[in-house]
């Protein structure tokens, strides 16, 4: 366990439906972030979210919409998405970003999208 | 890009240890080298990191060499639950465009 939760753990959906996934931390931490993993591929930067403000938006399509409510919840809506959008995607909090190079990423257990 | 190097597969016997090299020869001043683990269907998992002096926890030691353009990781006695993709990343930040998980290392501890 390290923290952070995600759910749900698995999800399948069809090209026109509307869906969230979840990610809860509860380490007290100040930055949360979005990742996907494709098959055979490395992690992919998504998002990141310091102090539930939106840092960094690395050229995602908008039919993934991120929202942060609070520090310690992050939402990855997701809408019409196409079946290469299948992929495993994860969440991960730090401490904070910039001058905390000790700080370390925490990852959730990731949620397994597939897209029909 | 990852501005690391790693061998793509290595294996490892049970009880022995595992030794995971990095090349990192683009490696700035500013810019520390950590280590992160994915068992398979999990999310990824922190290691150990380091600037330029040698570091050790209880998972893992890092060696870095004088010129810090490669590293070693070293787990010291490999267990099978250590089977996973070892990732090293170099980055001045914890975070970021710059904190690249390149493909890694698949280590296979073998009984």
């Amino acid at each position: 366990e390290t923290g952070v939760t995600q759910t749900p753990r698995h999800l399948v959906m069809g090209m026109t439906n509307k869906k969230s996934l979840k990610c809860e931390q509860h380490l007290g931490h100040n930055a949360m972030y979005w990742y996907k993993q494709s098959a055979k591929k490395p992690l992919e930067l998504m998002f990141v979210y310091s102090l539930e403000e939106r840092v960094e938006n690395n050229s995602v399509p908008s039919r993934f919409s991120p929202e942060c409510p609070n520090s310690s919840h992050l939402f990855l809506h997701l809408h019409t998405l196409q079946p290469e959008d299948s992929a495993l995607y994860l969440c991960a909090s730090s401490q904070d970003l910039v001058g905390k190079t000790t700080d370390t990423q925490y990852f959730g257990p990731g949620t397994r999208l597939t897209v029909l | 890009d990852a501005k690391t190097t790693q061998p793509p597969s290595m294996d490892c016997a049970e009880g022995r240890a595992a030794n995971l090299p990095c090349n990192h020869s683009t490696i700035s001043g500013n810019e520390y080298v950590y280590w992160y683990r994915q068992i398979h269907s999990q999310g990824p998992q922190y290691i150990i990191h380091g600037l330029k002096n040698n570091e050790t926890n209880e998972m893992a030691s890092l060696i870095i060499t004088e010129d810090r353009k490669s590293s070693t990781l070293i787990l010291p006695h490999a267990t099978l639950r250590d089977t996973a993709v070892y990732y090293c990343i170099v980055s001045a930040y914890n975070y970021g465009q710059n904190f690249v998980f390149g493909p890694g290392t698949r280590l296979s501890v073998l009984p």
